[in-house]
């Protein structure tokens, strides 16, 4: 069964700064990797998804990913955050059936 | 603009008394889904339907059955809430089950408590 780790809980990062969260999966058949996010009383959007091809997936917002095979993982990057950027970032996977799983979360706080 | 509506987005319920959350959503999508999240965790799946066809995850309680009277629209229904069902329920949808049609799009969910 397929798996998704969120190594850190929360990251404190200064505006205008870079940020990755991490993402790592398991899974023993070929996954799709997604990342949401969760602005405050709020649902979940989509930021980007990998379903196959180039492994650097550009997001909305600024955001991008790397599928890394070898290492399973998916982090998600900014070259700049910005204050408004705060939310809660869920790393998804899936085995293409009908049900995604998310992992715990990442709270980016953006800090003045 | 087409979307995912939830109500109430608040609902107060007692111990016990069954109450019931609403889902519409004006995407046309065929598949739905019921996720409950509680504080600092990830979404849980509890159920989604396909069309008319029911799936129940292994592991959702009893307490929590679900209905879709039809495209549109989806509730969910807690028979006797106990406390630790206090919690953010999430609906979602996306338009048909594999893996190129994943973006699922979430209503804004209900925070639901139990007193």
């Amino acid at each position: 069964a397929q798996s998704v780790t969120q190594l850190d809980s929360q990251v404190p990062v200064f505006e205008e700064a870079p940020v990755e969260l991490r993402c790592n999966y398991s899974s023993s058949v070929s996954v799709y990797l997604f990342w949401y996010v969760q602005y405050p009383n709020q649902g979940l959007q989509l930021l980007l998804k990998y379903l196959s091809g180039s492994t650097l997936v550009k997001g909305i917002n600024g955001f991008e990913a790397e599928f890394n095979k070898s290492q399973t993982s998916f982090h998600l990057r900014k070259p700049s955050v910005h204050i408004s950027d705060t939310a809660e970032y869920f790393c998804a996977v899936s085995e293409g059936d009908d049900k995604i799983i998310f992992g715990k979360g990442t709270r980016l706080h953006i800090l003045p | 603009d087409a979307m995912v509506i939830q109500n109430p987005r608040y609902q107060v319920t007692q111990f016990g008394k069954p109450v019931t959350l609403s889902c519409s959503q004006t995407l046309n999508h065929n598949v739905m889904y019921w996720y409950q999240q509680k504080s600092s965790q990830a979404p849980k799946l509890l159920f989604h339907y396909y069309d008319k066809d029911f799936n129940n995850e292994a592991d959702t309680p009893d307490n929590f059955q679900s209905r879709r009277p039809n495209t549109s629209f989806c509730f969910l229904d807690i028979r006797s809430p106990g406390l630790g069902d206090a919690a953010m329920y999430l609906c979602a949808t996306t338009l048909n089950p594999g893996p190129t049609a994943h973006t699922q799009y979430f209503g804004p969910g209900t925070r639901l408590t139990v007193l």
